[in-house]
């Protein structure tokens, strides 16, 4: 139980070009989701919690505008990173809590996004 | 906010040795603890958890220490095997179950890495 599904795993595209990530909960509903970056042997970085319905709240230092976030059912969150540049290459990994209780994160396979 | 340190960031043992790894955080108010294992390119799959109610946990070869007065927690895990190697992360999430919470996000250490040798 509990599994997250992350597409697409790898996305080589060239500057300016917005890309967009799915994360979705297959077999629970999550009312909330995570979204992190994680850069080569580095931990792993909050950017915003997406909550089902509503906007979704960024950490300090993360450009709202940059990487839209859309939590539009209690299965699906999307992250879209908008005119993308090399900068913004790195692995993109989305979690998601079980809707009831005191549940645990479970992980997406991540996204490794790479702008050329 | 909170703010978790973890230690050391790189661990080599023997296979069949034991490994700990620790963790301390900064905000009293955190009150559920998780581990992740994180292998190469894959991701974060947790391992063990536990809650402030309870100061140890255990899952088999993996344990979970908690001590809320020093607020530090640590990962132990016997038998070692090289299937074991990984990099291990402790997070910390001040607001679980309680009202008017942090929304459940957690605040994860630098991780470790763990190399078992066989």
């Amino acid at each position: 139980g509990a599994v997250v599904s992350q597409h697409p795993s790898w996305v080589i595209c060239k500057s300016g070009t917005s890309v967009k990530i799915e994360c979705r909960s297959l077999d629970f509903q999550a009312t909330t989701m995570f979204w992190y970056r994680q850069f080569p042997k580095q931990s792993l970085m909050l950017m915003a919690t997406s909550n089902e319905g509503s906007k979704a709240t960024y950490e300090q230092g993360v450009e709202k505008d940059k990487f839209l976030i859309n939590h539009a059912s209690l299965t699906l969150s999307t992250l879209t990173v908008t005119s993308a540049h090399p900068e913004d290459s790195s692995f993109y990994i989305c979690s998601a809590r079980v809707y009831t209780g005191n549940q645990p994160q479970h992980f997406g396979d991540g996204t490794r996004l790479s702008i050329l | 906010g909170e703010n978790v340190e973890q230690h050391p960031s790189t661990l080599s043992v023997q296979e069949g040795d034991s490994a700990v790894i620790k963790c301390t955080y900064s905000d009293s108010a955190s009150n559920y603890f998780p581990w992740y294992k994180q292998e190469l390119g894959k991701r974060p799959q947790l391992i063990i958890d536990i809650r402030s109610n309870v100061g140890e946990k255990k899952d088999q070869r993996i344990a979970v220490t908690l001590n809320k007065t020093a607020k530090h927690f640590s990962l132990h895990i016997t038998e070692t095997q090289p299937e074991d190697s990984a990099v291990y992360f402790c997070a910390a999430n001040p607001g679980l179950g309680n009202s008017g919470g942090s929304n459940y996000k957690l605040t994860f250490g630098k991780g470790t890495l763990l190399t078992v040798n066989p």
